[in-house]
């Protein structure tokens, strides 16, 4: 069976400080991993995957096989980055499966 | 990008009445969708997925009597919760996927959501 933890259900720090957002899993074969987020007042989108390994509006995420996590980290906090953030798996059913969300808020 | 809709944004019925929620692919053909459910503070809960022209797969919990999903066309499905109760509020949201690719962009992307208020 698939699990996804977010130990943090908030999170605030101050803008320009560096943010992390924790997540792990655990899953039995080769997961996807995912970074989704939801700013006030609107639906749910996706930030990144691992699979692309690429930087989105400065947020950059690892897959750690050793540690069975996916945290998300960002150098420098702006204030818009504040939002509810969602992990999640993908497995070999290719639905998805959802950590419980940590919502961060950037103070200015 | 992308767009997937939901159609009503909002519902409040009265108990032992069915209410029936849409979901639409704007610009693209979804051979897969998704229905989750969301309480208050709480993550997406997966309930079913559905194939257009098959039956809806549903997760381990939910009843298939009480949430009917019908998933008639490329661009919609339909999730019709029957002989509501109060305990079926919730937050109910759809997401939809393109023919899955190994290798290719497998992006869901996911409806705006429907408030669903059993009085």
């Amino acid at each position: 069976a698939q699990r996804v933890t977010q130990p943090e259900k908030l999170l605030s720090v101050f803008k320009g400080a560096p943010v992390e957002l924790k997540c792990n899993y655990s899953y039995s074969g080769s997961p996807e991993l995912f970074w989704y987020v939801q700013y006030s007042r609107q639906r749910l989108q996706l930030l990144l995957r691992h699979i692309s390994r690429e930087s989105i509006k400065g947020f950059t995420a690892d897959l750690n096989k050793g540690e069975t996590s996916f945290h998300l980290k960002k150098p420098f906090a702006q204030e818009e980055d504040s939002a509810m953030y969602y992990c999640a798996l993908r497995g070999g059913a290719n639905n998805l499966f959802f950590g419980t969300g940590t919502r961060l808020t950037v103070i200015p | 990008g992308a767009v997937v809709s939901q159609h009503p944004s909002r519902v409040i019925c009265k108990s032992g009445t069915s209410v029936k929620i849409e979901c639409r692919s704007l610009d693209f053909q979804a051979t897969t969708m998704f229905w989750y459910r969301q309480f208050p503070k709480q993550s997406l809960m997966l309930m079913a997925t559905s194939n257009e022209g098959s039956k809806a797969t549903y997760e381990q919990g939910v009843e298939k009597d009480k949430f009917l999903i019908n998933h008639a066309s490329l661009t919609l499905s339909t999730l019709t919760v029957t002989s509501a109760h109060p305990e079926d509020s919730s937050f109910y949201i759809c997401s939809a996927r393109r023919a899955f690719q190994r290798g290719g962009n497998n992006e869901q992307f996911f409806g705006p959501g429907t408030r669903l208020t059993v009085l």
